[in-house]
């Protein structure tokens, strides 16, 4: 079955831009994630969604990083006037339900910013 | 605060050398515990959940463990198909983000 999808691969963009990632986790999984990570790093919790809402942002950095599954399927994180230290590999994950849930990842979107 | 630490940063074997790679934690109520497999360029990829001490599973030549401190993956006659960086991820009892460690970078050579 197809698995947990990410659009683009690759971004890049100028200091200052606005940017949106996209994530298309595993059909009737409830529950998605974004992480980010850096070279030589394992992904860093972002934020986490249970249905269309946000149970979790406790690790978004600041307020310029917003993320929303409107539908409770899709989700797009949403970074707004980008820095070159938000350059990272943004990685979504699924799983079915929740808590102690294998979390399935997607191949990530590179963001660079130049 | 949950803290996952990987060792050894690399390792590098030759194709039939049996190794382990430790992950230690410290995790407030230990929901799971997994293990990652990832490739350059790619998403990291599941290989095992274990969720309370003295479980075992294992997959092909690759078998991991769990004690209330550590867990190890065991690589027995790996392959150079083997070579990936391994991660080692704990969930805890009151929420749902994984933390993870850096990983171990294997490399097997034929």
């Amino acid at each position: 079955g197809a698995g947990v999808s990410q659009t683009p691969s690759n971004k890049v963009t100028e200091k200052g831009k606005y940017v949106e990632l996209r994530c298309d986790p595993i059909s009737g999984h409830t529950a998605l994630y974004w992480y980010r990570q850096s070279l030589g790093q394992g992904p860093e919790f972002l934020i986490y969604f249970q249905g269309t809402g946000a149970a979790d942002d406790s690790g978004l950095p600041n307020d310029r990083f917003f993320a929303v599954r409107p539908e409770g399927s899709v989700s797009t994180l949403k970074i707004q006037r980008t820095e070159r230290g938000d350059s990272a590999v943004y990685l979504c994950a699924s799983s079915p339900q929740g808590a102690g849930d294998t979390q399935y990842f997607g191949p990530g979107t590179r963001l660079t910013v130049l | 605060e949950d803290q996952v630490t990987q060792s050894p940063e690399a390792l590098r074997l030759q194709e039939g050398e049996s190794s382990s790679l430790n992950c230690s934690y410290t995790v407030s109520g230990l929901r799971g515990l997994f293990w990652y497999r990832q490739d350059p360029g790619k998403g990291p990829e599941f290989l095992f959940t274990l969720y309370s001490a003295g479980e075992e599973k294992e997959k092909e030549r690759l078998k991991a463990t769990l004690t209330k401190k550590e867990s190890f993956l065991h690589i027995t006659a790996p392959k150079p198909e083997d070579s990936a960086t391994y991660l080692c991820a704990v969930s805890p009892g009151s929420n749902y983000k994984l933390t993870f460690g850096k990983g171990t970078l294997l490399t097997v050579n034929p």
